[in-house]
């Protein structure tokens, strides 16, 4: 099993919709929780890290449920700019700060 | 204050052949990890180093893939004698505080070395 897991997508959306993005994970030691944005053929970066209490930035929600070791992103009144790849990620902890890496759900807003 | 600085961004090797990738972190950091990303795959950790130490090798393959993070210079990421299941892009991150509990957890990406080997 992978210790993060995504729907890889793609999801085509029109301009304007909200979408919604879902991982989980199955270290329950996990503890830091994070969501990057990956453009074709570039680095990741970081879009918002994830709180328990769910926060928001803007047109974007991210959302923690520890007891379901699942984590969420809601995009509303989506751009053609957010076309991207959606990375879920997670820290486990321990000495190393590792980052494990979903492989990425795949967003393309259409005009 | 720049960013992460990696060369080269495109490298083309023939099979048995080296690689060697370089990192700069980002000033003032002194944490740096590789992760591989392979065509359609998402990223997998290789390594973690602080200046001259390896911390976590966890993800390296155990023949061929070397790190090391020198006290003066750039990381390097060496690949001995390559094969085409290495052409991937190799991103190094950054940060500026050690692993541990009390770490935001960001790191700070390269913009990544393509490997493409022939």
């Amino acid at each position: 099993r992978k210790e993060v897991e995504q729907d890889p997508g793609p999801f085509n959306v029109p301009e304007g919709a909200t979408v919604a993005f879902n991982c989980t994970y199955s270290n329950s030691a996990s503890q830091s929780f994070f969501w990057y944005r990956q453009d074709c053929r570039k680095e990741p970066k970081l879009l918002m890290s994830v709180y328990s209490s769910g926060n928001e930035d803007g047109r974007f929600t991210a959302q923690l449920n520890r007891a379901s070791q699942y984590i969420s992103l809601l995009i509303r009144d989506s751009k053609l700019s957010d076309s991207a790849t959606y990375l879920c990620v997670v820290r486990n902890g321990g000495a190393t700060n590792k980052l494990i890496f979903g492989t990425g759900t795949l967003l393309a807003v259409q005009p | 204050n720049a960013g992460v600085m990696q060369n080269p961004r495109h490298l083309v090797r023939r099979r048995g052949q080296e690689a060697r990738l370089r990192c700069s972190p980002m000033k003032g950091h002194s944490h740096v990890y590789w992760y591989r990303q392979l065509p359609e795959e998402g990223l997998k950790f290789m390594v973690y180093l602080q200046k001259e130490n390896i911390i976590d090798e966890s993800g390296m393959p155990k023949e061929r893939f070397s790190a090391e993070f020198p006290k003066e210079g750039p990381s390097i990421l060496r690949i001995q004698q390559v094969v085409r299941g290495d052409s991937a892009a190799y991103f190094c991150a950054s940060s500026p505080l050690a692993g541990g509990p009390k770490n935001t957890g960001e790191l700070f990406f390269g913009e990544g070395s393509r490997l493409t080997v022939l």
